[in-house]
């Protein structure tokens, strides 16, 4: 079982729709979580650091389940623009290593 | 504006013929990560750096070594690059361990 394991998906939706990724984690000592985004052949951008309360940032929501060691990510009126690879990272303490999730492909269409 | 730098953008290298990546911070971040990353792949972390502090990953080839020689650069020697190598290699850094990395513009490494 893989460390980070995300629904590479692809996720196809037409703008305005809602949308929601979710990636699970093996290690229960996790302490770290994150959501970047890649565009194609280019390198990964912080889109949102998630807290335990849960956080929003405009359109984006994202969520921290640790019973159940899940970090969610929601998009509201998805646009052209959201249009990425999506990574999910978790870092285990001071160990300094963060795991990446293969990510999951979202296309919004017209 | 502070930023994470990576030289060359695209490098072209032969079979066996060694190459060095350069990556360059001005965030004045303690820790610095060579990924590297293939198509349709997550980025696999090949080592980091916590300051002088150098850090293998436990899978990472013996062809692939690392410098920190200051807190600003850090460099990717490939000794003998394979065809298995061409990839894109990312440099990141944190301001410390479990904090936010943030992302070169990465190589495009091509072996021929």
């Amino acid at each position: 079982r893989k460390e980070v394991e995300q629904d590479p998906g692809p996720f196809n939706v037409p703008e305005g729709a809602t949308v929601a990724f979710n990636c699970t984690y093996s290690n229960s000592a996790s302490q770290s979580f994150f959501w970047y985004r890649q565009d194609c052949r280019k390198e990964p951008k912080l889109l949102m650091s998630v807290y335990s309360s849960g956080n929003e940032d405009g359109r984006f929501t994202a969520q921290l389940n640790r019973a159940s060691q899940y970090i969610s990510l929601l998009i509201r009126d998805s646009k052209l623009s959201d249009s990425a690879t999506y990574l999910c990272v978790v870092g285990v303490g001071n160990a300094g290593k963060s795991t990446f999730g293969d990510g999951t492909t979202l296309t919004v269409k017209p | 504006d502070a930023m994470v730098i990576q030289n060359p953008r695209y490098q072209v290298t032969q079979f066996g013929k060694p190459v060095t990546l350069s990556c360059s911070q001005t965030l004045n971040h303690n820790v610095m990560y060579w990924y590297q990353q293939k198509s349709s792949q997550a980025p696999k972390l090949l080592f980091h750096y916590y300051d002088k502090d150098f850090n293998n990953e436990a899978d990472t080839p013996d062809n692939f070594q690392s410098r920190r020689p200051n807190t600003s650069f850090c460099f990717l020697d490939i000794r003998s690059p394979g065809l298995g190598d061409a990839a894109m290699y990312l440099c990141a850094t944190s301001i410390d361990s479990d904090y936010e990395q943030y992302f070169g513009p990465g190589t495009r490494l091509t072996v021929t």
